[in-house]
C-alpha cells in the first residue's frame, strides 16, 4: 500500500537551477495537488488537477509548471529555482473532487535553494 | 477571497482535560469543513469531515462542530494525551472551484 509517493525526500539547488518534484499515486485518485509549507504560513496550494490533462493554479501558482499525462503522475516543476521557493512541498491527492473527500498526503520534499 | 484563521499561539493543556480549538472562515460557508493532524516531518493525516447540516460530528475522542452562523468550527480532543501533541489543520474549498485550503493550524501540546 505505497499511497502517494514523492521523490527526493531532501533537495538542494543553486539559484536559477531547475528540477522536477516528482509525485505518484496507485489509489486511482482523480484529483492531485501540490502545497508549499512555509513555518507560520500552512499550506499553500500552488497547483492541483481534478484528472489526466486537466490542470489549474491554485494560491501560489508562480514560478511553477505542472502537467497531468497519466492518473498516477503528477510532476512539479521549478524552471528557474528562487531562495523564496525554499519550502517543504508536499502531494497530496483524493478519490474525487476535495469538497467531500479527504486528501491523502506524500511524506514530503523539503527544498533549500542557495 | 475566502481566509481562514486559526490560533497561532499553541494550546498547552494538561493531559485527560479537553482540548478545543477554533477555526474561523471570512467569506462564504462552504458546504464541507476538514480537519487534519500533522506530526513534525510528516505530512497532514485527514481527521474528520463536517457537512453545513450536520453542526456536530464525532469519532471516538474527537468532535467537531459547524456554526455557518459565526463561520467557524470547533475542534475538541476529550481525554487528551500526551500522544495527541501535534498541529491541527482546518481544510476547506476556497471558493465554488476545487481548491482546498488550510489554516496555517494549531500546535496542541498535552502535557503528561
Amino acid at each position: 500500500n505505497a499511497g502517494v509517493t514523492q521523490t527526493p525526500k531532501f533537495q538542494v539547488l543553486k539559484t536559477g537551477q531547475s528540477m522536477t518534484l516528482q509525485c505518484a499515486q496507485d489509489m486511482n485518485h482523480e484529483y492531485m495537488s501540490w502545497y508549499r509549507q512555509d513555518p507560520g504560513m500552512g499550506l499553500r496550494l500552488i497547483h492541483y488537477s481534478v484528472g489526466a490533462g486537466i490542470t489549474d493554479q491554485g494560491e501560489v501558482p508562480n514560478g511553477y509548471n505542472v502537467s497531468r499525462s497519466t492518473t498516477e503522475d503528477f510532476p512539479l516543476r521549478l524552471l528557474s529555482a528562487a531562495p523564496s521557493q525554499t519550502s517543504v512541498y508536499f502531494c497530496a491527492s483524493s478519490r474525487r473532487l476535495p469538497s467531500d473527500e479527504k486528501l491523502f498526503f506524500g511524506s514530503g520534499t523539503q527544498l533549500s535553494v542557495l | 477571497s475566502q481566509k481562514i484563521e486559526q490560533n497561532s499561539e499553541a494550546l498547552n493543556i494538561q493531559e485527560g482535560k479537553t482540548a478545543t480549538l477554533t477555526c474561523n472562515y471570512t467569506n462564504y460557508s462552504p458546504a464541507y469543513l476538514q480537519w487534519y493532524r500533522q506530526d513534525p516531518g510528516r505530512g497532514p493525516v485527514f481527521l474528520l469531515l463536517i457537512r453545513e447540516n450536520e453542526k456536530e460530528k464525532r469519532k471516538e475522542r474527537l468532535k467537531v462542530t459547524f456554526d455557518t452562523t459565526l463561520k467557524q468550527s470547533l475542534f475538541h480532543i476529550t481525554a487528551s494525551q500526551p500522544a495527541d501533541s501535534a498541529t491541527y489543520l482546518c481544510a476547506l474549498l476556497m471558493d465554488s472551484s476545487y481548491k482546498l485550503i488550510f489554516g496555517s493550524g494549531t500546535r496542541l501540546l498535552v502535557r503528561p
